[in-house]
């Protein structure tokens, strides 16, 4: 079945330094891609999405491009801030299914 | 847009009381509606997903149980709690304007005690 796994954390950066988290998928079909963030105590919110192969994606400074070939989605930011403290959920949907398959989430500190 | 609303937003509960979870949507017809869980430090696990009123598939065997009244409307319930039932609940939707795109409410926090 599809599957997605990401890179495990935590993660801790201080301010300004590069993010990047890797993720790579297993599907059938041409599924779509997203990331999702969850700040503390709160639910998940879609950070960005790419839907075919090539396409980047790109939110809040925040940046990941869908690689079919590598089949890979890595998300990357190039200068954090204390803010982006949260944890990230890869994720991707079969193109006939609306159900998303979730890595198992990437917790990321940055520190002032 | 559509929006999730989510209730309660945290609750606790002693083991074997009941539970009761609701979720309504606006902004969409026909969605396709999904409860997650997520246990502290852990990864998202879908519990329920459902398409149409009254059609509801289960991910995983469980103390849980799930309903669709209305078309907008995703209960989620358990006649007597366990332990092992505390964690986050996120009731999730798509529909005709987000695609495939999934969007979730708030979460409900639910310690059993």
């Amino acid at each position: 079945g599809d599957s997605v796994t990401q890179m495990e954390g935590p993660v801790t950066l201080s301010e300004e330094a590069f993010l990047t988290i890797n993720c790579t998928y297993t599907a059938t079909g041409y599924p779509s891609l997203f990331w999702y963030v969850q700040y503390p105590g709160e639910g998940l919110q879609l950070l960005l999405k790419a839907t075919k192969a090539d396409d980047k994606g790109s939110n809040k400074g925040f940046e990941a491009t869908y690689r079919k070939e590598t089949t890979s989605f890595h998300l990357e930011k190039g200068s954090v801030q204390v803010s982006d403290s949260a944890v990230y959920f890869c994720a991707l949907s079969s193109s006939n299914d609306y159900k998303l398959s979730f890595g198992a989430g990437t917790t990321v500190t940055v520190r002032a | 847009s559509q929006t999730i609303h989510q209730w309660p937003a945290t609750l606790v509960q002693p083991v074997g009381s009941p539970l009761s979870l609701e979720c309504t949507v606006e902004g969409t017809s026909n969605p396709n509606l999904y409860w997650y869980r997520q246990a502290a430090g852990r990864g998202l696990q879908l519990l329920f997903y459902s398409v149409g009123i009254g059609q509801i598939s289960s991910e995983v065997p469980q103390n849980l149980s799930a309903s669709r009244p209305q078309d907008r409307q995703f209960i989620l319930s358990s006649k007597k709690l366990l332990l092992s039932d505390s964690g986050f609940y996120l009731c999730a939707c798509t529909g005709t304007v987000s695609g495939n795109t999934i969007y979730f409410g708030e979460g409900s926090w639910l310690t059993v005690v």
